[in-house]
């Protein structure tokens, strides 16, 4: 059965970089197919999809988040990764992994399974 | 200010039916698919509905989901306290150039 399962700091100061991982096991990450996304939700707030990648490194992202956001995947560790810098208060959030399905072209805009999310907190 | 808009929070009792409603606009819902998803406490979101009205396998039939225009309805029947969560329809935004998602609802079956 396919999981998810992300990890990284739980606070991180302002201005500095926010840094995530999720493991993918009980499925490879190296499928033409398959897109890896991260998504988030502040408090009070509805859900933000922040950015997508698939096995080969195209890299899809939120045009407000775009300047900020680097998403990347290492298909040798069977993982991907998450990078946002300069971060504000604004910037807390759980935050979730998960997988798209697509095509060789393009992944679908939904997700079919996620990680169980961490909590973000920016705070000095 | 999330781009779709849903209702805060529904309830019925259990055994009943509920729909939950996501509007938007010609850029978004009126323009693409609209998926579903649960947030139990606790637990990972679960996609309940993709491509306007399609279960993935596992998802039982008591939920379904249908699109018209500009809105799209998510609905439950045989209510379960098992149910109660949260509840959030996305979509992609042509205009936004952007997947967008509803604020959620909290289903309450009480």
């Amino acid at each position: 059965q396919l999981q998810l399962q992300e990890s990284g700091p739980g606070l991180v100061k302002p201005s500095e970089t926010l840094s995530l991982t999720c493991t993918v096991s009980g499925g490879s990450i190296s499928r033409s197919t398959l897109y890896w996304a991260w998504i988030r939700q502040s408090p009070g707030k509805g859900l933000e999809w922040i950015a997508t990648i698939d096995y080969s490194g195209r890299t899809y992202y939120h045009p407000s988040l775009e300047s900020r956001v680097t998403i990347s995947v290492d298909t040798s560790k069977n993982e991907f990764s998450l990078r946002l810098r300069s971060v504000t208060a604004a910037d807390t959030a759980a935050y979730y992994c998960a997988r798209s399905p697509g095509t060789d072209l393009a992944p679908k805009d939904y997700f079919d399974h996620w990680g169980q999310g961490t909590l973000v907190s920016v705070s000095s | 200010q999330a781009v779709l808009t849903q209702p805060p929070s529904v309830s019925a009792a259990p055994g009943q039916k509920v729909t939950i409603s996501c509007s938007g606009s010609s850029f978004n819902i009126g323009d693409n698919y609209v998926s579903w998803y649960q947030r139990l406490p606790g637990t990972a979101p679960r996609l309940l509905i993709y491509d306007n009205g399609k279960r993935p396998s596992g998802i039982p039939d008591r939920f379904s989901a249908s699109k018209s225009g500009t809105s799209a309805t998510l609905g439950i029947v045989g209510l379960q306290t098992g149910d109660e969560g949260d509840y959030y329809c996305g979509t992609w935004d042509s205009s936004l150039n952007t997947l967008v998602f509803g604020g959620g609802t909290k289903l309450t079956v009480l």
